[in-house]
């Protein structure tokens, strides 16, 4: 099973700051990565996928970048609708394997 | 509007049954792969089991193999879980998703239900 890691496990920070979200592969994945954010007592919602490519509605202050094994994701003006949990999850092999998340709070 | 809508959740005592349903509308439900993924109490997001556009292609993860069975219904719009021999470690909250293609490799979920609350306690 490809094994995915997120760091950090939770990020304070305030609104306006500039936050960056790692995940990292066990193995290659290419670029089968993709980005969900999840808010307190909601459904997960998808911001990225293919590592990079921005969702339709999705505000252009979420970016994501890397291939292989490493990948970012970037909130480049933290805003308060924001701060939530946010996971990776590889769509390369299954099982579909999820990082642990990352809240981001205040 | 795009939606699925989950139901039959509830309490179940170890090792009995349940079967979760859900409902797709707003979209052609027999174009698409479809997944379930839950969320155990104050935990991450894990997968459970996909099924392609016919049901030609199915996986499970580990921890359900063999007692949890995913099935669709296309003229129902309709996806189910089947799941058998419960145990605690089976109570979460259990999300019905979209693919976004009719196979569920190399894609991702972009449609989520509310989710339904399966709790398995005696």
């Amino acid at each position: 099973d490809i094994q995915m890691t997120q760091s950090p496990s939770s990020l304070p920070a305030s609104v306006g700051d500039r936050v960056t979200i790692t995940c990292r592969a066990s193995q290659s994945i290419i670029s089968f990565l993709n980005w969900y954010q999840q808010r307190p007592g909601k459904a997960p919602k998808v911001l990225i996928s293919a590592a990079s490519t921005l969702q339709s509605g999705v505000p252009s202050r979420f970016s994501g970048s890397g291939s292989g094994t490493d990948f970012s994701l970037t909130i480049s003006s933290l805003q308060l609708e924001d701060f939530a949990t946010y996971y990776c999850q590889q769509s390369y092999s299954p099982p579909w394997t999820f990082g642990q998340g990352t809240r981001v709070e205040i | 509007e795009v939606q699925l809508v989950e139901s039959g959740g509830g309490l179940a005592q170890p090792g009995r049954s349940l079967r979760l349903s859900c409902v797709a509308s707003g979209f052609m439900f027999d174009n698409y792969a479809m997944h379930w993924v839950r969320q155990a109490p104050g935990k991450g997001l894990e997968w459970v089991s996909s099924i392609n556009w016919n049901s030609g292609s199915i996986d499970y993860a580990d921890s359900v193999k063999g007692r949890f069975t995913i099935s669709r219904d296309n003229a129902k719009n309709s996806l189910y879980l089947h799941m058998n021999s419960l145990r605690g470690d089976d109570t979460a909250l259990y999300f019905c998703t979209k693919d976004f293609g009719g196979d569920y490799y190399y894609n991702y979920m972009d449609v989520w239900g509310k989710g339904i609350t399966v709790t398995v306690s005696s």
